[in-house]
């Protein structure tokens, strides 16, 4: 059982350049959401979803888009890279409703040079 | 908004001292409060969780929480830590009612001296 996988692992961009951080898990959860990690700032939403085809934003959601086209699937978009965005990316999924355990990736650490 | 405060950004100790790493939450009306640890460059794990019933709630690994709603906290809490305990830890909440999104602390980095 693999649970949250994301890729890649590591990733260096250049300011403006595009890419898709991926994110899939494999326990039918229907809920599933991106936070960035920034030293002494803890986790901060980004986007996040309730099932496929239904996407929301979260506390940060500037220059970053999503979609949910299955239920196993939840993709990060950064259309136009900033430095601003280095970070360190964690997907998370759990079943809808407040008293799920959320499951976590293990995280994309993305550096904007 | 709910927000979650976590006073504590760092704390050293010795082996086998014990701990207490601080929480506290916005008041609401319905609350579920968590504890998760993040050990190095690793994701995050569920340590423990406040949902109802007993105030007092325990991890397989020692650690137990308190819900207080007078003093609107959820301190973390171990009689005698190990070199292992090494991690950071995150506290938060999940309104009641809402869709799950979980509001997280700063974090508190716990490390254990031998």
């Amino acid at each position: 059982n693999a649970g949250v996988t994301q890729t890649p692992k590591f990733q260096v961009l250049k300011t403006g350049q595009s890419m898709t951080l991926q994110c899939a898990q494999d326990m039918n959860h229907e809920y599933m959401s991106w936070y960035r990690q920034d030293p002494g700032m803890g986790l901060r939403l980004i986007h996040y979803s309730v099932g496929a085809g239904i996407t929301d934003q979260g506390e940060v959601p500037n220059g970053y888009n999503v979609s949910r086209s299955t239920t196993e699937d939840f993709p990060l978009r950064l259309l136009s890279a900033a430095p601003s965005q280095t970070s360190v990316y964690f997907c998370a999924s759990s079943r809808p409703g407040a008293l799920s355990e959320a499951f976590f990736g293990q995280g994309t650490r993305l550096t904007v040079v | 908004a709910q927000s979650v405060t976590q006073l504590d950004s760092q704390v050293p100790v010795f082996e086998e001292a014990p701990v207490e790493l601080r929480c506290n939450y916005s008041s609401s009306v319905s609350v579920y409060l968590f504890w998760y640890v993040q050990y190095p460059n690793q994701g995050l794990q569920l340590l423990l969780k406040y949902l109802s019933g007993s105030t007092l709630v325990k991890s397989i690994n020692g650690f137990e929480a308190e819900f207080n709603k007078s003093q609107t906290s959820f301190h973390l809490r171990k009689p005698s830590v190990h070199i292992s305990d090494t991690a950071e830890y995150f506290c938060a909440v999940i309104n009641g009612g809402s869709q799950g999104n979980l509001i997280f602390g700063k974090g508190t980095k716990l490390s254990v001296k031998p």
